[in-house]
Protein backbone atom coordinates (compact mmCIF):
# COMPACT_ATOMS: atom_id res chain seq x y z
CA UNK A 1 0.00 0.00 0.00
CA UNK A 2 0.99 3.67 -0.70
CA UNK A 3 1.03 6.95 1.76
CA UNK A 4 1.93 10.03 1.57
CA UNK A 5 3.44 12.30 4.46
CA UNK A 6 3.06 16.34 3.99
CA UNK A 7 5.26 17.24 7.10
CA UNK A 8 4.02 20.72 7.51
CA UNK A 9 0.27 21.22 8.08
CA UNK A 10 0.52 25.32 8.10
CA UNK A 11 3.43 27.26 6.34
CA UNK A 12 3.55 31.13 6.13
CA UNK A 13 5.48 33.20 4.16
CA UNK A 14 6.01 36.76 2.88
CA UNK A 15 4.74 37.63 0.01
CA UNK A 16 7.59 37.60 -2.94
CA UNK A 17 9.53 34.90 -0.74
CA UNK A 18 10.27 31.07 -1.82
CA UNK A 19 8.28 28.77 -0.25
CA UNK A 20 9.30 24.63 -0.25
CA UNK A 21 6.17 22.45 0.90
CA UNK A 22 7.42 19.22 1.71
CA UNK A 23 5.85 15.38 0.22
CA UNK A 24 7.46 11.92 1.35
CA UNK A 25 5.70 9.03 0.23
CA UNK A 26 6.23 5.60 0.66
CA UNK A 27 5.69 2.24 -2.06
CA UNK A 28 6.87 -1.02 -2.87
CA UNK A 29 6.15 -0.50 -6.03
CA UNK A 30 6.69 2.83 -8.89
CA UNK A 31 4.25 5.77 -8.26
CA UNK A 32 3.24 8.78 -10.31
CA UNK A 33 2.84 11.41 -8.22
CA UNK A 34 0.75 14.48 -7.82
CA UNK A 35 0.31 18.26 -6.57
CA UNK A 36 -3.22 19.54 -6.06
CA UNK A 37 -4.09 22.68 -4.85
CA UNK A 38 -7.67 23.55 -3.17
CA UNK A 39 -9.32 27.31 -2.73
CA UNK A 40 -11.71 27.86 -0.13
CA UNK A 41 -14.99 25.73 -0.87
CA UNK A 42 -13.89 24.68 -3.89
CA UNK A 43 -12.43 21.31 -5.65
CA UNK A 44 -9.37 20.19 -6.11
CA UNK A 45 -7.04 21.94 -9.13
CA UNK A 46 -3.62 19.72 -10.85
CA UNK A 47 -0.81 22.06 -10.25
CA UNK A 48 1.81 19.28 -11.77
CA UNK A 49 2.22 15.34 -12.07
CA UNK A 50 5.64 13.43 -12.39
CA UNK A 51 4.61 10.27 -14.41
CA UNK A 52 8.07 9.92 -15.97
CA UNK A 53 11.27 10.99 -17.45
CA UNK A 54 13.00 14.51 -15.69
CA UNK A 55 12.81 14.58 -12.23
CA UNK A 56 12.06 18.48 -12.61
CA UNK A 57 8.36 18.71 -13.22
CA UNK A 58 6.89 22.30 -14.33
CA UNK A 59 3.00 23.63 -13.34
CA UNK A 60 1.17 25.76 -13.86
CA UNK A 61 1.34 29.40 -11.48
CA UNK A 62 4.86 29.64 -11.47
CA UNK A 63 5.45 25.84 -9.35
CA UNK A 64 7.71 23.03 -9.85
CA UNK A 65 8.60 20.00 -7.87
CA UNK A 66 11.56 17.72 -7.89
CA UNK A 67 11.04 13.78 -7.83
CA UNK A 68 13.66 12.11 -5.54
CA UNK A 69 13.46 8.59 -5.76
CA UNK A 70 16.23 7.87 -3.18
CA UNK A 71 14.50 9.95 -0.82
CA UNK A 72 11.16 9.10 -1.98
CA UNK A 73 10.12 12.55 -1.94
CA UNK A 74 8.62 14.90 -4.24
CA UNK A 75 8.87 18.63 -2.26
CA UNK A 76 7.16 21.72 -4.31
CA UNK A 77 8.76 25.30 -4.99
CA UNK A 78 7.76 27.82 -6.05
CA UNK A 79 10.83 31.40 -6.13
CA UNK A 80 8.40 34.13 -5.19
CA UNK A 81 4.67 34.05 -4.00
CA UNK A 82 2.17 35.69 -4.33
CA UNK A 83 -0.93 36.78 -2.43
CA UNK A 84 -2.96 34.42 -4.86
CA UNK A 85 -0.89 31.63 -3.85
CA UNK A 86 -3.12 31.02 -0.25
CA UNK A 87 -4.49 27.95 -0.24
CA UNK A 88 -4.43 24.14 0.85
CA UNK A 89 -1.91 21.97 -0.83
CA UNK A 90 -2.28 18.14 -1.07
CA UNK A 91 0.94 15.73 -2.11
CA UNK A 92 -0.70 12.46 -3.85
CA UNK A 93 0.68 9.59 -5.49
CA UNK A 94 -1.16 6.36 -7.68
CA UNK A 95 0.44 2.94 -8.32
CA UNK A 96 0.72 2.27 -11.74
CA UNK A 97 -1.48 -0.90 -11.03
CA UNK A 98 -4.30 0.37 -8.96
CA UNK A 99 -7.02 3.28 -9.94
CA UNK A 100 -6.92 4.98 -6.45
CA UNK A 101 -5.35 7.79 -5.23
CA UNK A 102 -3.94 8.36 -2.10
CA UNK A 103 -3.71 11.90 -0.23
CA UNK A 104 -1.75 13.40 2.02
CA UNK A 105 -3.44 15.37 4.60
CA UNK A 106 -2.45 18.74 3.37
CA UNK A 107 -0.55 21.95 4.06
CA UNK A 108 -1.58 25.22 4.56
CA UNK A 109 0.09 27.95 2.74
CA UNK A 110 -0.69 31.65 3.37
CA UNK A 111 1.03 34.25 1.99
CA UNK A 112 1.45 37.19 3.94
CA UNK A 113 1.81 40.53 2.67
CA UNK B 1 -15.40 21.99 -22.22
CA UNK B 2 -17.52 21.73 -19.08
CA UNK B 3 -15.63 20.79 -15.95
CA UNK B 4 -17.11 17.96 -13.32
CA UNK B 5 -20.57 18.82 -12.18
CA UNK B 6 -21.44 18.17 -8.62
CA UNK B 7 -24.74 18.46 -6.90
CA UNK B 8 -25.61 19.71 -4.49
CA UNK B 9 -22.93 22.02 -3.59
CA UNK B 10 -24.14 22.21 -0.13
CA UNK B 11 -26.92 19.40 1.52
CA UNK B 12 -28.24 19.18 4.88
CA UNK B 13 -29.79 16.19 6.56
CA UNK B 14 -30.96 15.31 9.48
CA UNK B 15 -29.69 12.42 11.48
CA UNK B 16 -31.47 9.07 9.95
CA UNK B 17 -32.67 10.36 6.49
CA UNK B 18 -30.93 9.37 3.29
CA UNK B 19 -28.73 11.84 1.44
CA UNK B 20 -28.09 11.42 -2.41
CA UNK B 21 -24.87 12.95 -4.21
CA UNK B 22 -24.45 13.36 -7.94
CA UNK B 23 -21.48 13.92 -10.29
CA UNK B 24 -21.65 14.50 -14.13
CA UNK B 25 -18.27 13.82 -15.19
CA UNK B 26 -16.11 15.84 -18.13
CA UNK B 27 -17.69 15.38 -21.70
CA UNK B 28 -16.12 12.09 -22.71
CA UNK B 29 -14.93 11.00 -19.35
CA UNK B 30 -15.71 7.07 -18.25
CA UNK B 31 -14.33 6.73 -15.11
CA UNK B 32 -15.34 7.62 -11.95
CA UNK B 33 -14.02 8.40 -8.43
CA UNK B 34 -15.37 9.27 -4.86
CA UNK B 35 -13.22 10.42 -2.32
CA UNK B 36 -14.18 11.74 1.22
CA UNK B 37 -12.96 14.88 3.24
CA UNK B 38 -13.17 14.86 6.91
CA UNK B 39 -12.65 18.21 8.13
CA UNK B 40 -8.65 19.24 8.62
CA UNK B 41 -8.03 16.15 6.65
CA UNK B 42 -7.02 14.87 2.82
CA UNK B 43 -8.86 13.08 0.47
CA UNK B 44 -10.07 9.44 1.74
CA UNK B 45 -10.89 7.24 -1.87
CA UNK B 46 -13.97 5.86 -1.44
CA UNK B 47 -15.19 3.73 -4.83
CA UNK B 48 -13.86 3.89 -8.78
CA UNK B 49 -17.06 2.85 -11.27
CA UNK B 50 -17.24 3.20 -14.99
CA UNK B 51 -20.53 2.74 -16.25
CA UNK B 52 -22.44 0.37 -14.91
CA UNK B 53 -19.63 -1.00 -13.05
CA UNK B 54 -18.27 -0.80 -9.84
CA UNK B 55 -14.11 -1.59 -10.33
CA UNK B 56 -12.82 -0.72 -6.61
CA UNK B 57 -15.07 0.19 -3.60
CA UNK B 58 -12.39 -0.59 -1.40
CA UNK B 59 -12.77 2.67 0.54
CA UNK B 60 -16.42 2.14 1.18
CA UNK B 61 -18.24 2.00 3.95
CA UNK B 62 -19.39 -1.96 4.19
CA UNK B 63 -23.53 0.07 5.70
CA UNK B 64 -25.30 2.67 4.57
CA UNK B 65 -23.34 3.84 1.58
CA UNK B 66 -23.81 2.59 -2.08
CA UNK B 67 -22.42 4.35 -5.59
CA UNK B 68 -23.91 3.70 -9.11
CA UNK B 69 -22.64 5.31 -12.70
CA UNK B 70 -25.49 4.49 -14.94
CA UNK B 71 -25.56 3.70 -18.68
CA UNK B 72 -27.02 7.57 -18.80
CA UNK B 73 -27.06 9.71 -16.24
CA UNK B 74 -24.80 11.17 -13.65
CA UNK B 75 -23.09 8.91 -10.75
CA UNK B 76 -24.57 8.74 -7.45
CA UNK B 77 -23.22 8.45 -4.18
CA UNK B 78 -25.92 7.09 -1.67
CA UNK B 79 -25.97 7.25 1.98
CA UNK B 80 -28.13 5.92 4.05
CA UNK B 81 -29.75 6.79 7.61
CA UNK B 82 -26.86 9.60 7.69
CA UNK B 83 -25.34 10.08 11.14
CA UNK B 84 -23.12 12.63 12.39
CA UNK B 85 -19.99 11.36 11.65
CA UNK B 86 -20.65 11.66 7.94
CA UNK B 87 -20.95 15.05 7.75
CA UNK B 88 -17.92 15.58 5.49
CA UNK B 89 -17.16 17.03 1.86
CA UNK B 90 -17.70 15.07 -0.98
CA UNK B 91 -15.48 14.97 -4.32
CA UNK B 92 -16.17 13.44 -7.35
CA UNK B 93 -13.63 12.85 -10.00
CA UNK B 94 -13.39 11.77 -13.45
CA UNK B 95 -11.15 10.59 -15.62
CA UNK B 96 -10.79 9.64 -19.93
CA UNK B 97 -10.93 6.56 -21.39
CA UNK B 98 -7.43 5.85 -21.69
CA UNK B 99 -6.17 7.15 -18.97
CA UNK B 100 -2.88 7.56 -20.34
CA UNK B 101 -1.57 10.76 -18.09
CA UNK B 102 -3.03 8.87 -14.99
CA UNK B 103 -4.87 12.54 -14.42
CA UNK B 104 -8.28 12.99 -12.27
CA UNK B 105 -10.33 16.19 -12.46
CA UNK B 106 -12.31 16.85 -9.82
CA UNK B 107 -15.80 18.53 -8.95
CA UNK B 108 -15.87 21.53 -6.81
CA UNK B 109 -17.32 19.18 -3.84
CA UNK B 110 -20.81 18.69 -2.23
CA UNK B 111 -20.81 19.47 1.60
CA UNK B 112 -23.03 17.43 3.35
CA UNK B 113 -24.32 18.57 7.17
CA UNK B 114 -25.95 16.04 9.08
CA UNK B 115 -27.56 17.93 12.31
Amino acid sequence: AQSVTQLDSQVPVFEEAPVELRCNYSSSVSVYLFWYVQYPNQGLQLLLKYLSGSTLVKGINGFEAEFNKSQTSFHLRKPSVHISDTAEYFCAVSDLNRNQFYFGTGTSLTVIP
Amino acid sequence: NAGVMQNPRHLVRRRGQEARLRCSPMKGHSHVYWYRQLPEEGLKFMVYLQKENIIDESGMPKERFSAEFPKEGPSILRIQQVVRGDSAAYFCASSPPNRGSYEQYFGPGTRLTVT
